[in-house]
């Protein structure tokens, strides 16, 4: 157990439709990493949080947002959900800007 | 970006072999990290290292920061070492953001 978590564990949703991913961090991490994990794609990296505010963004699509919040949660907005998003969704934390990750079980996320 | 390529793709051992798996990335970097992510999803971090070689367990991890090249070692391999192991390097110009090889499957029998 990593001391991350991520709620829910698994999502059914249909296109079009809007969900919100959840992370919690390990106690003391400031850091919160998000990637996305689809058979053809592979890990990737979508965004970073340090301390509540964006440190780094990666291949994270217009209709997909994050935020961190003052208590260190991350939430991941995917909206306007395609076929194609269907995917693992994790989460990482970090105590430092860079460093060793923490990966939560993940958010499998499937699009019908 | 950092092109990173992973060998070999799939690897299948007997209990007990020592087992190597390869990383290439094409852009130099301040550090490389080792993934094990289990049959179930879960992903490990296993080692971050800049330079020289990290020990843990069973586990090694060496780079070689002149020739872009890092590789995992396991020794005396056991059928819980099965497992898909990923290493990704930072890229974009930023040592946020990780690029991760395609990952290397293992499959250790009794």
């Amino acid at each position: 157990d990593s001391g991350v978590t991520q709620t829910p564990k698994h999502l059914i949703t249909a296109t079009g439709q809007r969900v919100t991913l959840r992370c919690s961090p390990r106690s003391g991490d400031l850091s919160v990493y998000w990637y996305q994990q689809s058979l053809d794609q592979g890990l990737q990296f979508l965004i970073q949080y340090y301390n509540g505010e964006e440190r780094a963004k990666g291949n994270i699509l217009e209709r997909f947002s994050a935020q961190q919040f003052p208590d260190l949660h991350s939430e991941l907005n995917l909206s306007s959900l395609e076929l194609g998003d269907s995917a693992l969704y994790f989460c990482a934390s970090g105590k430092a800007v860079q460093g060793t990750q923490y990966f939560g079980p993940g958010t499998r996320l499937t699009v019908l | 970006k950092n092109e990173v390529e992973q060998s070999p793709q799939n690897l299948t051992a007997q209990e007990g072999e020592f087992i190597t798996i390869n990383c290439s990335y094409s852009v130099g970097i301040s550090a490389l990290h080792w993934l094990q992510q289990h049959p179930g999803g879960g992903i490990v971090s296993l080692f971050m290292l800049s330079s020289g070689k990290k020990k843990h367990g069973r586990l090694i991890a060496t780079i070689n920061i002149q020739e872009k090249h890092s590789s995992l070692h396991i020794t005396a391999s056991h059928p819980r070492d099965s497992a898909v192991y990923i290493c990704a390097v930072p890229s974009g110009g930023s040592n946020y953001k990780l690029t991760f090889g395609k990952g290397t499957l293992l499959t250790v029998n009794p």
